[in-house]
């Protein structure tokens, strides 16, 4: 059973960088992608990017010029970053493998953005 | 990029059939996978690859996908199926996930 827990700050404020952190309690990075999807209030579901044990990264077109997915092996850890982060960045943000489905999460994340 | 579009809400009566559509231009040239989210809640993954059920998903949930639309029914409707269901596809074009709007399934 593969066991994802996520860390980070809640709350930003408009222009700081959003940082979170993925880790895997059970198993291991390598055979998988890893996800970040965030959902804002009341919204769906918004993939934002992923990343392989190989440290090869995809990112959503929309956020692209903002985002960066990392991974460590040796914690068994992968990390958003969000640069620039604007109220409408504001959602609970997940973690989970994933790749062409979605087949564990993390518990999610609420990440406020608020001057 | 790909869009998946879905019906914001649908609504029935206990213990009949519930289909919540998914559109996307050829979807059925893709594979489909379903979420379901109850409040307060992470999406669970109820069908993966159009039609399969993970471990532990009742039989009542069950899939389609042709065409431009794919489906998701849900036989024998129970209070507890009442969430948000998503539909979501991996496009290669971009690579990268694609979610559908999602659907709240309401039980009368």
């Amino acid at each position: 059973q593969v066991q994802l827990q996520q860390w980070g700050a809640g709350l930003l404020k408009p222009s700081e960088t959003l940082s979170l952190t993925c880790g895997l309690h059970s198993g291991s990075l390598r055979g998988h992608y890893w996800s970040w999807i965030r959902q804002a209030p009341g919204k769906g579901l918004e993939w934002i990017g992923e990343i392989n044990h190989s440290g090869s990264a995809n990112y959503n077109p929309s956020l692209k010029s903002r985002v960066s997915i990392s991974r460590d092996t040796s914690k068994n850890q992968f990390s958003l970053s969000l640069a620039s982060v604007t109220a409408a960045d504001t959602a609970i943000y997940y973690c989970a493998r994933a790749r062409i489905f979605i087949d564990y999460w993390g518990q999610g994340a609420l990440v406020t953005v608020s001057s | 990029s790909y869009v998946l579009t879905q019906p914001p809400s649908v609504s029935v009566a206990p213990g009949k059939a519930a289909t919540i559509t998914c559109g996307g231009a050829n979807i059925g040239g893709r594979t489909v996978h379903w979420y379901q989210q109850k409040p307060g809640q992470a999406p669970v993954l109820v069908l993966y690859n159009d039609s399969d059920r993970p471990s532990g998903i009742p039989e009542r949930f069950s899939g389609s996908n042709s065409g431009n639309t794919a489906t998701l029914t849900i036989s024998g409707v129970e209070a507890g199926d009442e969430a948000d269901y998503y539909c979501q596809v991996w496009d290669d074009s971009s690579d990268s996930v694609v979610f559908g709007g999602g659907t709240k399934l309401t039980v009368l």
